[in-house]
């Protein structure tokens, strides 16, 4: 699975969008973007996955570059529950047994 | 319906003693995995079964540590004779069979304590 870059830490302030970005430059054409976060000492929670046409769901709005070389997740209204660690990870998908590689992902807080 | 369910969600051993945890998939769900994550690092895979089947092993320690996921009943990670390097949350996580979504929902962890 290609690798991803993400920042170590954003902060946002509460009712704002939080734009979360990602860079997967060597993705590979049959791989997915997928986005999980894991809120402190809870398990991951899946967000939203895309291949390259932007998705959006009741959680979140992932936005895929063209080129697919990078994605952003955006949270357009962030809450305090929302402050966690969002990772992004980019997998082959409808092939079972494909594991999740997660890395360190961003640490966001959002703020009062 | 019920998400992904693990049992215990704390453990705790004293070095030398057995630990298992249980992972109760979501209803339709035959693909099960194991996650570990250690004190402030990130989630490292340790194992992918199907029913009566472990299908991907290469993340799981090579002594000490088992999987299993029998015909009925839960998915069940096994460590033997723990050790204080052993403390950790895990995780499992639970997908469609191939041919759906293979999305990964994952449950609440267990954390173990080894004294």
């Amino acid at each position: 699975d290609a690798k991803t870059t993400q920042p170590t830490s954003m902060d946002c302030a509460e009712g704002r969008a939080a734009n979360l970005p990602c860079n997967h430059s060597t993705i590979s054409g049959n791989e997915y973007v997928y986005w999980y976060r894991q809120i402190h000492s809870q398990g991951p929670q899946y967000i939203i996955h895309g291949l390259k046409n932007n998705e959006t769901n009741e959680m979140a709005s992932l936005i895929i570059t063209e080129d697919r070389k990078s994605s952003t997740l955006i949270l357009p209204h962030a809450t305090l529950r929302d402050t966690a660690v969002y990772y992004c990870i980019v997998r082959v998908a409808n092939n079972a047994g494909n594991m999740l590689t997660f890395g360190g992902g961003t640490r966001l807080m959002v703020k009062p | 319906n019920a998400g992904v369910m693990q049992n215990p969600r704390h453990l705790v051993r004293r070095r030398g003693q057995e630990a298992r945890l249980r992972c109760s998939p979501m209803k339709g769900h035959s693909h099960v995995y194991w996650y570990r994550q250690l004190p402030e690092e990130g989630l490292k895979f340790m194992v992918y079964l199907q029913k009566e089947n472990i299908i991907d092993e290469s993340g799981m320690p090579k002594e000490r540590f088992s999987a299993e996921f029998p015909k009925e009943g839960p998915s069940i990670l096994r460590i033997q004779q723990v050790v204080r390097g052993d403390s950790a949350a895990y995780f499992c996580a639970s997908s469609l069979p191939v041919g759906g979504t293979d999305t990964q929902y994952f449950g609440p962890g267990t954390r173990l304590t080894v004294l």
